[in-house]
């Protein structure tokens, strides 16, 4: 089993439009959960960590399931700029607190 | 807005050749890392600094790797005799001590061995 998986995609989806993101994951002692962007050849952009009760910035809201190592993002109203491939990234546990592991990412295109 | 900055933008050197990395991180951070994106593939980890010494390592860095803080603000990673494999995104990275180590990326060096 993949350490982070997530739906490949493509998503396209229309401008305003809701859309949102799965990821699981195998290790059960990670702490720490984060989506992070990333555009065409360029760096990983940390759009938000991801905290136990949910949380919430701006259009973005992020969910965390411990019990069934499931991390979810929605994107409301959905704008050009967000296309691009969104990042699901934990850490890999109390040992290695700060080692990341990245999904392979889910690509968005919004259209006009 | 504080950013973490690299250079080169862009590396091309021939198998065998051993490269430098640079990489200036966030200035009041004191966790360094570096990461690298074979194109078409997922980021992956390479290494985690603090307090000068190496603090976590992957299976991918193994001996032909080495980093370094040569001083108050430069972090470095150094290739000693490039592969053609080696050939890819590296990104350096830098976060605060306190969780949940939010980890913030440089614009990369896009490395080709040829």
């Amino acid at each position: 089993r993949k350490e982070v998986e997530q739906d490949p995609g493509p998503f396209n989806v229309p401008e305003g439009a809701t859309v949102a993101f799965n990821c699981t994951y195998s290790n059960s002692a990670s702490q720490s959960f984060f989506w992070y962007r990333q555009d065409c050849r360029k760096e990983p952009k940390l759009l938000m960590s991801v905290y136990s009760s949910g949380n919430e910035d701006g259009r973005f809201t992020a969910q965390l399931n411990r019990a069934s190592q499931y991390i979810s993002l929605l994107i409301r109203d959905s704008k050009l700029s967000d296309s691009a491939t969104y990042l699901c990234v934990v850490n890999r546990g109390s040992g290695s607190a700060r080692q990341l592991t990245f999904g392979s990412g889910t690509q968005l295109t919004v259209l006009p | 807005e504080p950013e973490v900055t690299q250079t080169p933008s862009h590396q091309v050197t021939q198998m065998g050749q051993e490269v430098i990395l640079r990489c200036v991180p966030i200035s009041n951070h004191l966790y360094f890392y570096w990461y690298r994106q074979i194109l078409g593939q997922k980021v992956e980890f390479l290494v985690s600094f603090y307090n000068n010494e190496i603090s976590e390592k992957s299976e991918i860095f193994d001996d032909q790797f080495s980093v370094e803080r040569p001083d108050g603000s430069n972090f470095t990673l150094k290739i000693r005799s490039t592969k053609l494999e080696d050939s890819a995104m590296y990104f350096c990275a830098s976060s605060e001590a306190l969780v949940p180590y939010e980890q913030y990326f440089g614009p990369g060096t896009r490395l080709t061995v040829t």
